[in-house]
């Protein structure tokens, strides 16, 4: 079965601009998370989709944005971009039986000039 | 808050070396445990999972990890680690019951295999 699609895989901004990062999760999942991965904060959690509501939210501020559609793929927004966000931003498509395992995408790796 | 502390930032090994990477969790109550894996230029992949039971338990290629409850630990072994073992290890811990989506990741060990 096909895995997880993230989009773009890699972009470059500008301070104060915005981003859209998109991913579509495995068929049949319904819930996706979202983690931003630095080299020095490692992974941390942005927020969790299920059904198109969110569920959970990291400790992120508001800058940092998502929404799920109604066929499952997801969407986070960066607004106001500041150098500090570059990272890779991993999507975990999470199974609907709780086997407690999530199926990361490979990560769009934004990087802030 | 929750935190997961792994030990080693970088590991170095020969191959058939051991392996133990050092992972530790603060939180009082019932956890779900796991140890994720990062080839180079691939994705991040599970490795092996503890929710209850034996907390001594086996993952993919030869990788197994115990559980000791009293220690909030959740070490990661190989008896005898292989080129293909390069990759960055990562253990995570969610709350027992708790969102599956949301879990709490160490930094993460780099592991480089010498051939």
């Amino acid at each position: 079965k096909a895995g997880v699609t993230q989009t773009p895989r890699y972009l470059i901004k500008t301070r104060g601009q915005q981003v859209t990062l998109s991913c579509s999760p495995i068929s049949g999942h319904r819930s996706v998370s979202w983690y931003q991965q630095t080299p020095g904060q490692g992974l941390q959690f942005l927020f969790e989709y299920f059904s198109e509501t969110q569920r959970n939210k990291g400790n992120f501020p508001g800058r940092f944005s998502g929404r799920q559609f109604s066929n499952s793929r997801s969407e986070m927004n960066v607004s106001t971009l500041e150098l500090g966000d570059s990272a890779l931003y991993l999507c975990a498509s999470i199974p609907p039986t709780n086997t407690g395992e999530l199926f990361f995408g490979e990560g769009s790796r934004l990087t802030v000039l | 808050a929750q935190s997961v502390s792994q030990h080693n930032h970088h590991v170095i090994l020969s191959e058939a070396a051991s392996l133990e990477l050092g992972c530790n969790y603060s939180y009082g109550g019932t956890v779900n445990l796991f140890w994720y894996v990062q080839y180079p230029g691939q994705h991040l992949q599970l490795l092996l999972k503890y929710f209850s039971g034996d907390p001594l338990v086996k993952g993919i290629k030869g990788f197994e990890a115990e559980f000791i409850k009293s220690k909030f630990s959740f070490n990661l072994r190989k008896p005898s680690v292989q080129w293909s073992d390069t990759a960055e290890y990562f253990c995570a811990v969610a709350n027992y019951g708790g969102s599956q989506g949301n879990l709490i990741f160490g930094k993460g060990t780099k592991l480089s295999v010498k051939p």
